[in-house]
């Protein structure tokens, strides 16, 4: 089966940094990927990790510990805009398969 | 013009009525998705498309059934809609390499 797990919801200050955790377990792993949704929104992509180790991209970075079952979402320089959903997924099994969602951690960003 | 279309965008309809959800995509990807989203329970897979002539059942496929039918159209149905499927729904397509899919505006659905 599959299982990602992320918080529920954060807090964070505009221009602070944060950081957002996934833990999986999966059957299989072909990459893992985030995902921002501002409310009623579109998901939308922000990261994609296959290899152990840090994507970076502007502001936003992401980790990838497979051993570890393990991500994170980096977001520096908070914005106000940053407030949103934001979206574990997982490429489970071999070959072109599915992804998994967690149930999305709501960050809100406060003056 | 988006990649990704959904039509309606929002739709309220009654307990028992026959609901067809569409989607339409300009990308050129061959794999075709529909996900619906309820408050604090994320992205769930209902159905899936490889290519025109593969379907798929995801995690939540009872009483929903979809039709595939050309690369760039993907239609959802609820046959006999029940208010536990109001809902947003999503439609999204996939490439083959990353599998990095990209999500239609939604579609809002009540039933009442």
């Amino acid at each position: 089966g599959q299982n990602i797990d992320q918080p529920t919801e954060m807090t964070a200050t505009e221009g602070a940094i944060v950081q957002i955790n996934c833990t999986y377990q999966t059957s299989g792993f072909n990459g893992l990927f985030w995902y921002q949704q501002h409310a009623g929104e579109a998901p939308t992509f922000l990261s994609y990790n296959v290899l152990d180790g840090l994507e970076e991209k502007g502001r936003f970075s992401s980790f990838l510990s497979r051993s570890k079952g393990y991500s994170y979402l980096l977001l520096k320089e908070l914005q106000m805009k940053d407030s949103a959903s934001y979206l574990c997924a997982v490429r489970g099994g071999s070959g072109y398969s599915t992804l998994t969602f967690g149930k999305g951690t709501m960050l809100l960003v406060s003056p | 013009d988006a990649d990704v279309t959904q039509t309606p965008r929002n739709r309220i309809t009654k307990t028992g009525k026959r609901i067809m959800l569409e989607c339409s995509q300009t990308k050129g990807h061959d794999r075709m998705y529909w996900y619906r989203q309820d408050p604090g329970l994320g992205l769930q897979l209902i159905y899936y498309s490889f290519d025109v002539k593969d379907i798929n059942k995801g995690e939540i496929s009872d009483g929903y059934s979809v039709s595939r039918q050309a690369q760039a159209k993907f239609s959802l149905s609820l046959e006999s809609a029940i208010p536990n499927q109001t809902a947003l729904y999503f439609c999204a397509t996939g490439d083959r390499v990353r599998n990095e899919q990209f999500f239609g505006p939604g579609t809002r659905l009540t039933v009442l």
